[in-house]
């Protein structure tokens, strides 16, 4: 199994509709992040949260929303989506000092019509 | 605010050629972070760097860490077809309460 798992792998939704995406890890860590990825603009963080009742504002936090569940679970919501967050996202974790790096998921490919 | 500027964009080369790709900060770096995203696939952590001037390597890949802590870089000798995707540095600033600023990447393609 993944050691980051993101859920679903794919979407297509429509303009003004609430969708969810979800993240869930296996390293035990303690640090969580969503970013965003669009082509020639690398990665883009939208919320980050560093323990269950931490949640803090990244660069693109417009339009988003997270909730941490639970140290291994980080969610991000789009309340009503629109075109231009089409965008592959990616969850990733980390450990307090981020030594052994990021720790990625597979990604969500994400399309808003 | 924080800027981490990677360049090129993109790389096109034959295989058996080297590669670099080059890393620069707006602000001094406590570490930076080298990541390889596989077409279609995710960022996967290869290597940071701490100390200034330090050097590392793996394989053919030799990682530099500039003496101000403000550039890195990546130098990939003799590639492979299997080194296609796209490199990322990530810079961890010690301003701002310590985020990681990700670079917009360098695409390699390698020619056969």
């Amino acid at each position: 199994d993944a050691d980051v798992t993101q859920t679903p792998r794919n979407r297509i939704t429509k303009t003004g509709k609430r969708i969810m995406l979800e993240c869930s890890q296996t390293k035990g860590h303690d640090r969580m992040y969503w970013y965003r990825q669009d082509p020639g603009l690398g990665l883009q963080l939208i919320y980050y949260s560093f323990d269950v009742k931490d949640i803090n504002k990244g660069e693109i936090s417009d339009g988003y929303s997270v909730s941490r569940q639970a140290q291994a679970k980080f969610s991000l919501s789009l309340e009503s989506a629109i075109p231009n967050q089409t965008a592959l996202y990616f969850c990733a974790t980390s450990d307090f000092l981020g030594v052994g790096g990021y720790t990625f998921g597979s990604g969500t490919r994400l399309t808003v019509v | 605010g924080q800027q981490v500027m990677q360049i090129p964009q993109y790389q096109h080369v034959q295989e058996g050629e080297d590669f670099t790709t080059y890393c620069n900060s707006s602000t001094t770096l406590s570490n930076i972070q080298w990541y390889k995203q596989r077409p279609g696939g995710h960022p996967v952590f290869l290597i940071q760097l701490v100390k200034s001037g330090e050097v590392k390597k793996q394989k053919r890949l030799t990682f530099q860490f500039g003496e101000a802590k403000k550039n890195s870089s990546l130098h990939i000798t003799a590639t492979q077809t299997t080194d296609v995707g796209t490199y990322f540095c990530a810079g961890r600033s010690y301003t701002g309460g310590f985020k990681t600023i990700f670079g917009a990447g360098t695409r390699l393609f390698v020619k056969a």
